[in-house]
């Protein structure tokens, strides 16, 4: 069972240029969550999709736009890249506690994409 | 949402337990505490997670007090591989509806052969 894959592994962008990071979710997993690490710190919670809504936002400015396909994968866009966008981007999937068959709620994070603004 | 409040960084040697502390004054009734662990370029992995008492599993126990303002996570015999960042995060996991999970600077543990 594969687990949470996201791509690309690597990206290059300049400012003001925008780009779209894909996720696929744990087989199964119908809620997926994006974050945004920058070197040194701790994921932030950009946005948590369920069933193919936004249900959750933090604290990120309308640039970073999402959507969550029927499939239940996922893509992050984000517009009008500013050198302070470069990160780690991770997405997470899981299911919601009633389904998950165990008695704790677990996400589970891809690799990540290293996007980079030049 | 709980803010909560962990040390920067621990050493620690081969072989000894480790115990690391989150404060959570601000938790809720509803909320949950869930430790995760992470490695350089990789994402987080999630280690343990409880609601009060102890709770112990294959990896490490998490023991919290009566009045839930704080937790800590201790690791058994620690090894170099479990260098990495440590991090609490406090919510209601059970909602359908989504949630936030916050995230904050973590605990940076070295472990020193």
């Amino acid at each position: 069972d594969a687990g949470v894959t996201q791509s690309p592994t690597h990206l290059i962008k300049t400012r003001g240029q925008q780009v779209t990071l894909r996720c696929s979710p744990k087989s199964g997993h119908d809620t997926v969550s994006w974050y945004q690490q920058a070197l040194g710190q701790g994921p932030q919670f950009i946005f948590q999709y369920y069933e193919e809504e936004e249900r959750q936002r933090g604290n990120f400015p309308d640039r970073f736009s999402g959507h969550q396909f029927p499939n239940y994968s996922s893509e992050l866009n984000v517009n009008a890249l500013l050198l302070g966008d470069s990160a780690l981007y991770l997405c997470a999937s899981s299911l919601p506690l009633h389904m998950s068959g165990t008695a704790y709620y677990e996400q589970y994070f891809g690799p990540g994409t290293r996007l980079t603004v030049t | 949402l709980a803010k909560t409040t962990q040390p920067i960084s621990m050493d620690s040697y081969e072989g000894q337990e480790v115990n690391i502390t989150c404060s959570h004054n601000n938790i809720a009734t509803n909320d949950y505490i869930t430790w995760y662990q992470q490695f350089p370029s990789q994402g987080p992995r999630f280690i343990i997670q409880g609601y009060k008492t102890k709770v112990t599993n294959e990896v490490a126990s998490l023991f919290i007090p009566a009045d839930r303002k704080s937790s800590t996570l201790s690791l058994p015999r620690v090894s170099l591989s479990d260098t990495a960042v440590y991090y609490c995060l406090v919510g209601d996991i059970r909602g359908t509806g989504g949630f936030k999970t916050i995230f904050g600077a973590g605990t940076r543990l070295f472990v020193k052969a």
